[in-house]
């Protein structure tokens, strides 16, 4: 069946480094590929998403590109800050059609950013 | 309300007992779902409605798990004969048709 294979964490950065969080899937048909994060005691939130090949989703200084040659979606950003610490979790949605929300996880990389 | 609010946030129960979690929608949001997550994975599918019928309950573990949505709002997952295995985080979302999913911060359930 479908499936999100995402790095392992923690991840530990000092503040402004790079970040890259690994996320490779698995699925037929043409899935559509989301990051959700997780801030302390808060709700799971949207971060970004693609729908098709060769899209790049953005926000908040994340990025991260739908490559449908390395079935991958690797989360990206150029400077991490303290405000960035958060549980970090790739996910997609089946291609084949039924519920637009019916999410498929990986198992989350948790981010630690230190001043 | 402003969000997605599950109620209970915390419950412990005995092996055994029956449990309800309760789920309020953002108001108007037609769809609504519920995930589980145990503890170092990624949140889990159990079942998807769409105003009041289930339209997809693929991802309930066993004929203990049920929920209903009753009015097409708020939402009831049902639990009986409770195991130490069904200790998680409990996650509702809601939405409107195909538009981003919001998620409430979940009711941890801790069976003894």
């Amino acid at each position: 069946g479908d499936s999100v294979t995402q790095m392992e964490g923690p991840v530990t950065l000092s503040e402004e480094a790079f970040l890259t969080i690994n996320c490779t899937y698995t699925a037929t048909g043409y899935p559509s590929l989301f990051w959700y994060v997780q801030y302390p005691g808060e709700g799971l939130q949207l971060l970004l998403k693609a729908t098709k090949a060769d899209d790049k989703g953005s926000n908040k200084g994340f990025e991260a590109t739908y490559r449908k040659e390395t079935t991958s979606f690797h989360l990206e950003k150029g400077s991490v800050q303290v405000s960035d610490s958060a549980v970090y979790f790739c996910a997609l949605t089946p291609g084949y059609g039924g519920a637009t929300n019916k999410l498929i996880f990986g198992t989350g990389t948790l981010l630690a950013v230190q001043p | 309300g402003a969000g997605v609010s599950q109620t209970p946030s915390n419950k412990v129960t005995e092996k055994g007992k029956y449990v309800e979690l309760r789920c309020d929608p953002i108001s108007g949001h037609t769809a609504l779902y519920w995930y589980r997550q145990s503890l170092g994975q990624g949140p889990e599918f159990l079942i998807y409605f769409q105003g009041t019928g289930a339209a997809d309950d693929s991802g309930l573990p066993n004929d203990r798990f049920f929920a209903v949505r009753p009015e097409g709002s708020v939402s009831t997952l049902k639990i009986q004969r409770t195991e130490r295995g069904d200790s998680a985080v409990y996650l509702c979302a809601s939405s409107f048709i195909d538009t981003e999913a919001f998620f409430g911060q979940g009711t941890r359930l801790t069976v003894v």
